[in-house]
C-alpha cells in the first residue's frame, strides 16, 4: 500500500465548478498535512496546510482532515482556468513530538477547467 | 515565506560524469532538503541536511552518488555524480519554515 494515495486523475471540471481532490494516508502517526499547487515546468507552491480535524477555508480553497479516516481532501469553489495544474498531497511526519521535516508525497492529480 | 534560488537553472549533462546543484535561502533555517522530480512524477526525498551534521539519506538513494554539503544555515549543495540518463529529473531543494515547506525554482537536469 502507498503511504499516500490520491485520486486517480485526471480530474475535468467546468469553469465555476466546484474541484474536489482526495488523498488518504497509511501512517496514523501523521500529524501534518500539506496541498502544493504545481503548473507545468514549476515548483510545487505550497496552497494550504492543516494539521486538526475539521474544515481549514482560504479563499476559494477549503481543506478538510479527518485523521480517525486517515482522509484529507482539498476543494476549490468557483474553480478557475488557472486552477489547472497538477495538485499534490503531502504528509509530514512527526516522530517524538519534534518536526521531521520529511514530506511524503502523493502521486498528484491533474486538474483542469475549462470554460 | 523564505526565499530560495537554485543554480543552475537547468543543463544538459554527459554521461559519467558530475554535476552540483547550488541552494540558497535568505534566511536561515534548521532543515533542507533535496527532492527528486522524474519526468511525469511525483517528488522523492532525497536527503535531509543538517549544518554541522552528515547529511540523511532515504531509502534507494546514498553518498556516494548523491553527496551533499551543508556549510551554513543558508546554502547547500548536491552533487549528482556519475550520471546516467537515469538521472535525468527535476532536481528540488527545500526549507522548512514554520512548520511549513516551501520550494526552490528546481533544477532541470537532462542527461545525454
Amino acid at each position: 500500500q502507498k503511504e499516500v494515495e490520491q485520486n486517480s486523475g485526471p480530474l475535468s471540471v467546468p469553469e465555476g465548478a466546484i474541484a474536489s481532490l482526495n488523498c488518504t494516508y497509511s501512517d496514523r502517526v501523521s500529524q501534518s498535512f500539506f496541498w502544493y499547487r504545481q503548473y507545468s515546468g514549476k515548483s510545487p507552491e505550497l496552497i494550504m496546510s492543516i494539521y486538526s480535524n475539521g474544515d481549514k477555508e482560504d479563499g476559494r480553497f477549503t481543506a478538510q482532515l479527518n485523521k480517525a479516516s486517515q482522509y484529507v481532501s482539498l476543494l476549490i469553489r468557483d474553480s478557475q482556468p488557472s486552477d489547472s495544474a497538477t495538485y499534490l498531497c503531502a504528509v509530514n511526519i512527526r516522530a517524538g513530538g519534534t518536526s521531521y521535516g520529511k514530506l511524503t508525497f502523493g502521486q498528484g492529480t491533474i486538474l483542469t477547467v475549462h470554460p | 515565506s523564505a526565499v530560495i534560488s537554485q543554480k543552475p537553472s537547468r543543463d544538459i549533462c554527459q554521461r559519467g560524469t558530475s554535476l552540483t546543484i547550488q541552494c540558497q535561502v535568505d534566511s536561515q533555517v534548521t532543515m533542507m532538503f533535496w527532492y527528486r522530480q522524474q519526468p511525469g512524477q511525483s517528488l522523492t526525498l532525497i536527503a535531509t541536511a543538517n549544518q554541522g551534521s552528515e547529511a540523511t539519506y532515504e531509502s534507494g538513494f546514498v553518498i556516494d552518488k548523491f553527496p551533499i554539503s551543508r556549510p551554513n544555515l543558508t546554502f547547500s549543495t548536491l552533487t549528482v555524480s556519475n550520471m546516467s540518463p537515469e538521472d535525468s529529473s527535476i532536481y528540488l531543494c527545500s526549507v522548512d519554515w514554520g512548520d511549513e515547506q516551501y520550494f526552490g525554482p528546481g533544477t532541470r537536469l537532462t542527461v545525454t
